[in-house]
């Protein structure tokens, strides 16, 4: 059960794109269309933002959006916003191994 | 209002034992794959267990064998008990249901801290 990898930090300006990375393998990014992303602000839970690697939840900005390529599912923030700076994390269920689901280890987004 | 309630967290010993609850309102949590989710401090998070709907319970290796995951019906309420607790389990505990279809975890609780320490 090895969590998915994604990078520590990604920082951008106010009205600029970033992309986060989440890297799994062939048992559960690779293997399921069922990758999903949470938005966490310090001291409170975890938001849903993507399921199914590029849908949104009724309520989400479409500012955010995701995609998935092989063992690798991404998230896409444009048009950065000052509340955006948050922690993101990447999902993904992972049945066929562990009948249960696996998290990335997090990435930290500084809005400049 | 569809929201879950966790409580149940709180210090104790290593070596020793809580159940946590997470009450639900505005669904039914037999009908759902229920989860627990735990994030250490200055941490990610991590998927401990999940309770799906016909029955069948799976844990994460770290706490397999010492952690279960229950739920009860006429109290609309999920459980999870942990024995043996370590120091490494010291975390903030949610509970959190996913999505029948999607398998995304679309409703959260606050969650419920629990600190192992002598």
């Amino acid at each position: 059960q090895s969590a998915l990898t994604q990078p520590a930090s990604v920082s951008g300006s106010p009205g600029q794109s970033i992309t986060i990375s989440c890297t799994g393998t062939s048992s559960d990014v690779g293997s399921y269309n069922l990758v999903s992303w949470y938005q966490q602000h310090p001291g409170k839970a975890p938001k849903l933002m993507i399921y199914e690697g590029s849908k949104r939840p009724s309520g989400v900005s479409n500012r955010f959006s995701g995609s998935k390529s092989g063992n690798t599912a991404s998230l896409t923030i444009s048009g950065l916003q000052a509340e955006d700076e948050a922690d993101y994390y990447c999902c993904s269920y992972a049945g066929s191994s562990t009948f249960g689901w696996v998290f990335g280890g997090g990435t930290k987004l500084t809005v400049l | 209002e569809v929201q879950l309630v966790e409580s149940g967290g709180g210090l104790v010993q290593p070596g020793g034992s809580l159940r946590l609850s997470c009450a639900a309102s505005g669904f039914t949590v037999s009908s759902n794959y229920m989860s627990w989710v735990r994030q250490a401090p200055g941490k990610g998070l991590e998927w401990v267990s999940v309770i799906y709907s016909g029955g069948s319970t799976y844990y994460a290796d770290s706490v397999k064998g010492r952690f279960t995951i229950s739920r009860d019906n006429s109290k609309n309420t999920l459980y999870l008990q942990m024995n043996s607790l370590r120091a490494e389990d010291t975390a903030v505990y949610y509970c959190a249901r996913a999505d029948l279809s999607s398998s995304a975890f679309d409703i959260w609780g606050q969650g419920t801290m629990v600190t192992v320490s002598s």
